[in-house]
């Protein structure tokens, strides 16, 4: 069974401050997300990885960096937290596509991230 | 650019009732769509993919070029049906699984 868990559940910081958000996969995926969760909004993708030290921006990776110095592990960094980054934050990981289609996402129960 | 709309924020039927949550597409290539779900206190979860073809706890969702829909319908919807969905499009080239997504529908099945 694929397990996909994220460091905190809950987390309260500080305006400024540097924010860390792990990730980690027990399936060997080569593939894996970071998302922001907002309603009205759905899931907005900040950050992918593809393979190991590879990463790419989503749709909104403004003032987020990640890392991915392991295939199993996928960090989401907040350089200085700001008031509007206040969300839920979910992991997701994925094989490489086959050649039977694309892969489904398996995803963290989330990090709620409140920001003052 | 590519798009997904999801029309509907807040959706409410009876049990029973027939069910169909909303989904529209934006994208220039070929379209590989799905449907996920977050039950209350429960991680995301994929529901069902077009590519499959299946249905899922009593779920269909057609891919219709044309319209560029690919809405979720049930026939008689169940008080466990009662959860947020997502509408997500493959994205970015099919070797990352890139997704994009809806904004998501709340549905409630009332007693």
């Amino acid at each position: 069974d694929v397990k996909v868990t994220q460091s905190s559940r809950y987390l309260v910081k500080r305006t400024g401050e540097k924010v860390f958000l792990e990730c980690v996969q027990d399936m060997d995926h080569e593939n894996m997300f970071w998302y922001r969760q907002d309603p009205g909004l759905g899931l907005r993708l900040i950050y992918f990885s593809y393979d190991v030290k590879m990463k790419e921006k989503g749709d909104i990776p403004e003032g987020y960096s990640v890392s991915r110095e392991k295939k199993e592990r996928f960090s989401l960094i907040l350089e200085s937290a700001s008031t509007n980054q206040t969300s839920m934050y979910l992991c997701a990981s994925s094989r490489r596509t086959s050649g039977t289609g694309p892969e489904t996402q398996y995803f963290g129960p989330g990090t709620r991230l409140l920001v003052l | 650019a590519q798009r997904v709309t999801q029309p509907e924020k807040l959706l409410s039927v009876f049990k029973g009732a027939p069910v169909e949550l909303k989904c529209n597409y934006s994208y220039s290539g070929s379209p590989e769509l799905f449907w996920y779900v977050q039950y209350s206190r429960q991680r995301l979860q994929l529901l069902l993919r077009h590519i499959s073809r299946e249905s899922i706890k009593g779920f269909t969702a057609d891919l219709n070029k044309g319209e560029t829909s690919f809405h979720l319908k049930k026939p008689f919807a169940q008080e466990e049906d009662s959860a947020m969905y997502y509408c997500a499009l493959l994205t970015g080239g099919t070797s990352y699984g890139k997704l994009t997504f809806g904004q998501g529908t709340i549905l409630t099945v009332h007693p």
